[in-house]
């Protein structure tokens, strides 16, 4: 079965430090892999997405991520946190395979930036 | 550009009331269409899915129903709401795959309450 964990529920970070959301996955095929941000009580707002070629993904915001197929993971990573950056995090994945169009969803993970 | 529009952006509904929320989308033709429901700031559920007027797909059996009447509209609706329907609803689109763009861009949400 199609899965995606956040195996972190929350992570802290001081401003200024590198940071790092975590995702695994697990489907059939070849994984189309994807990385969004909620700010409270609004919609969430696409970030970067793997597809296919370079395994490092630049997006928004500064993000970016890194596609690992032995390990399959797809972490969120940031050089240098800011206190705006504080918003829960979604990592989604869609099986190359599957002719329907819905993502798999990671149960979120709430990242807060200290100043 | 496409944008895409829910509406009403708040709404508090006693039990046994009906619900209409709606989403349209400009800027794009034929585009797949969500409804999501998020339950205390985490993670997502997909109700229903369209991949064209009069298509719906259901994902959750529920007193839930979805439309789909115009190409870029599309209507979730209850004929009587449980309180365990409150949450914060959230419509998306997406490109069909022949478009070459996988990701979902979500609209602002509803934050519905029953009472």
């Amino acid at each position: 079965a199609q899965s995606v964990a956040q195996p972190e529920d929350q992570v802290n970070v001081a401003e200024g430090n590198p940071l790092t959301v975590k995702c695994t996955y697990s489907v059939s095929g070849n994984p189309y892999l994807f990385w969004y941000v909620q700010y409270p009580n609004r919609g969430l707002q696409f970030l970067l997405k793997y597809i296919t070629g370079d395994n490092l993904v630049k997006g928004s915001y500064g993000f970016e991520a890194e596609f690992n197929k032995s390990q399959t993971s797809f972490h969120l990573k940031k050089p240098s946190a800011l206190v705006s950056d504080s918003a829960l995090y979604f990592c989604a994945v869609r099986d190359m395979r599957d002719s329907n169009y819905q993502l798999i969803w990671g149960a979120g993970t709430k990242l807060i930036i200290k100043p | 550009s496409q944008t895409i529009h829910q509406w009403p952006a708040t709404l508090v509904q006693p039990v046994g009331s009906p619900l209409s929320l709606e989403c349209t989308v400009e800027g794009t033709s034929n585009p797949n269409l969500y409804w999501y429901r998020q339950a205390a700031g985490r993670g997502l559920q997909l109700l229903f899915y369209s991949v064209g007027i009069g298509q719906i797909s259901s994902e959750v059996p529920q007193n839930l129903s979805a439309s789909r009447p115009q190409d870029r509209q599309f209507i979730l609706s209850s004929k009587k709401l449980l309180l365990s329907d409150s949450g914060f609803y959230l419509c998306a689109w997406s490109a069909d795959l022949a478009g070459g763009l996988y990701e979902q861009y979500f609209g602002p949400g509803t934050r519905l309450t029953v009472t």
